[in-house]
């Protein structure tokens, strides 16, 4: 069963604006929730990473949001760019679980110039 | 180059032929996970090891697949008699520690199965 769902499955958004991912999770215990991009043809790469303690993560254009009540997170790019097309995942791991990664399925985002 | 190594890049193997997947780990990177994606799905987690030692395999099928990390040398993720089901990317991931810390991942295998 899919741990961490993630929302929307595509997303178009013209250059400049802001793209917004969100990601939901059932498991209290997990402590770590990484975001990944990932480029057709490449590995994923690291973005930015939050832990529950607190509520809001900046990394240049990159935001991440979590509501540790709702069980949810999110992921804002602001003033999106052409380059930041790619498809990102949320992902999260508890604590107990030597690191082992629970992905969502993964927001395929296209920026229009 | 300082990153998570893979090779090869494409594999092409028949049913019932064995596939090979080696994964050299960043500089100084002791943990490595192996995930697998099947087209349009996310990351799914197959197998974490440390150097000589499996730490766990729940995420991996219990027949045909077996993973190994020796002390000398890459991670190698070996699929027995695939299947056309076997068809996916195969990527691997190191951290410099192992529990929640930064995953390092390589560019992946992308099996192909005839």
């Amino acid at each position: 069963q899919q741990q961490v769902k993630q929302s929307p499955q595509s997303l178009i958004v013209q250059k400049g604006g802001i793209s917004i991912i969100n990601c939901a999770y059932e498991n209290t215990a997990f402590d770590y929730f990484p975001w990944y991009q990932q480029f057709p043809g490449k590995g994923p790469a690291l973005l930015i990473a939050i832990r529950p303690d607190v509520s809001e993560k900046k990394e240049g254009r990159f935001t991440i949001s979590f509501n540790k009540s709702a069980k949810q997170f999110s992921l804002h790019i602001m003033d999106s760019q052409p380059g930041d097309s790619a498809t990102y995942f949320c992902a999260a791991s508890r604590p107990d679980s030597w690191g082992k990664l629970q992905f969502g399925a993964g927001t395929q985002v296209v920026v229009t110039p | 180059n300082a990153g998570v190594m893979q090779n090869p890049r494409h594999l092409v193997r028949r049913r019932g032929q064995e596939a090979r997947l080696r994964c050299s780990p960043m500089k100084g990177h002791s943990h490595v996970y192996w995930y697998r994606q099947l087209p349009e799905e996310g990351l799914k987690f197959m197998v974490y090891l440390q150097k000589e030692n499996i730490i766990d395999e729940s995420g991996m099928p219990k027949e045909r697949f077996s993973a190994e990390f020796p002390k000398e040398g890459p991670s190698i993720l070996r699929i027995q008699q695939v299947v056309r089901g076997d068809s996916a990317a195969y990527f691997c991931a190191s951290s410099g520690q192992g529990g929640n810390q930064p995953q390092h991942f390589g560019d992946g295998t992308r099996l192909s199965i005839l």
